[in-house]
């Protein structure tokens, strides 16, 4: 059962602490997005990357947030440091290259910054 | 820049009854548009996917279309059953720089009634 695996689902954190979320992505995808869901903004995308580079990270804000793929496995986001408005929730999604290929999403990361 | 827009916001019909669920999109130079649900406090199940090359997709009750040249997709749910309660987003899929990028709507919250 081919999924895409977020951990932590809920993390709750002081401001000011590093927060880190992991994202395997379906094996042979090699497309990862993450994106943060919030009321009022809807779903915005954050950073992507493609075979392994980041293609587009204008979405992040460049002074607290980034975001890495170690290897075709592991995708991470980090912010440090946080604040009380870098709380949402944190999707990472994988697809393959293609027109006919769908998005699968994870579940989601549910960060709240006290 | 793409915008994606999904009307109407909310929408609640009794069980039984057919409905349409618009997206209209700003940019038709799109990849392909995919619909997705997500129930509350979860993430996105994947619903559809149309190729740019194709008016039109079917999975069970549910048929998509797609008119690229006029920005536009309908989800036709037929049938309502109380289990489609969720939200619903499309997602349109902008070819840019070599890869792929999705863009959402701020989705339609669809409550069926029993």
């Amino acid at each position: 059962d081919a999924r895409v695996t977020q951990t932590p689902r809920h993390k709750v954190t002081e401001m000011g602490q590093e927060v880190t979320m992991r994202c395997q992505p379906i094996l042979g995808h090699n497309t990862v997005f993450w994106y943060r869901q919030t009321m009022m903004q809807g779903l915005e995308l954050l950073a992507y990357f493609r075979n392994r580079a980041p293609l587009d990270d204008s979405g992040m804000p460049k002074d607290r947030f980034s975001a890495e793929m170690p290897d075709a496995t592991l995708a991470t986001l980090k912010i440090q440091p946080s604040e009380p408005r870098d709380s949402a929730v944190y999707f990472c999604a994988s697809a393959r290259t293609g027109s006919d290929t769908e998005a699968f999403f994870g579940q989601g990361t549910r960060l709240t910054v006290v | 820049k793409q915008e994606v827009t999904q009307i109407p916001a909310a929408l609640s019909v009794p069980e039984g009854e057919n409905l349409v669920l618009n997206c209209s999109f700003t940019d038709s130079a799109i990849y392909n548009l995919q619909w997705f649900r997500q129930d509350p406090g979860k993430g996105l199940t994947s619903l559809l996917l149309i190729q740019s090359s194709q008016r039109e997709q079917t999975s069970g009750r549910l048929n998509a279309s797609l008119d690229k040249s006029s920005g536009r997709s309908t989800l036709y749910i037929a049938a309502s059953q109380p289990g489609d309660s969720a939200t619903y987003l499309c997602a349109v899929n902008l070819l840019g720089r070599g890869a792929q990028k999705l863009v959402f709507g701020q989705g339609t919250r669809l409550t069926i009634n029993p």
